[in-house]
């Protein structure tokens, strides 16, 4: 069974661009969560979606949004790029709610550089 | 005060030594724990999960949970030199949200 797949792997924007990263979560999976990895540092939850519905959002600003769509893949975008918006993101799968039912298995990431 | 702290190493130990992993959390209502491994440029792969008090043993790893301490460990036995990676330990919040902490990285020497 394939994996979560998440494209492009890498990227680089220019400061003030807009990016949209996809992943397609594990078959049968329909909770996808998104998580931001800054080099030395663990990952930072983003965004939930569960059954195509937000069910969590951390702290990040206005400029990150999300959505999942009805077969379950799932779209972050970022407006207005940063340079500390540079890092790994990661998008994370499971069956149900990630914490009660199964736990969450990651992708391989998009690494993303903004310049 | 961070939500989960580990400390960021590098822990060194010899092949086939024990290597011993530690993270204490902060929220006292958290009720999942997770131990992921993750190699350099690469994403984190789960290791271990646990719930309940005490030791849950899956072949060459074992996790330890103490609530009432807020304590989480990670015990690799017989540690071979492919174990090296950093460690993240990951706990849940409310929204059911993961909060990492920000990773032990072992090195195991021949």
């Amino acid at each position: 069974d394939a994996g979560v797949t998440q494209s492009p792997t890498h990227l680089i924007k220019t400061r003030g661009q807009h990016v949209t990263l996809r992943c397609s979560p594990i078959s049968g999976h329909k909770s996808v969560s998104w998580y931001q990895q800054v080099l030395g540092q663990g990952p930072q939850f983003i965004f939930q979606y569960y059954e195509k519905e937000e069910r969590g959002r951390g702290n990040f600003p206005d400029r990150f949004s999300a959505r999942q769509f009805p077969n379950y893949s799932s779209e972050l975008n970022v407006n207005a790029l940063l340079l500390g918006d540079s890092a790994l993101y990661l998008c994370a799968s499971s069956f149900g709610r990630p914490l009660q039912d199964s736990p969450l298995h990651f992708g391989n990431g998009t690494r993303l550089t903004v310049t | 005060q961070k939500e989960v702290e580990q400390n960021s190493g590098p822990l060194s130990v010899p092949e086939g030594a024990i290597a011993s992993l530690n993270c204490t959390y902060s929220d006292r209502v958290s009720q999942s724990f997770f131990w992921y491994r993750q190699y350099s440029g690469k994403s984190p792969e789960l290791i271990m999960s646990i719930y309940s008090n005490g030791d849950k043993e899956d072949g060459r790893f074992t996790a330890q949970l103490n609530k009432a301490s807020q304590y989480v460990s990670l015990l690799i036995r017989d540690s071979q030199p492919s174990d090296s990676a950093t460690y993240l330990c990951a706990v849940n919040g409310d929204t059911d949200k993961l909060i990492f902490g920000t990773g032990t990285r072992l090195q195991v020497f021949p």
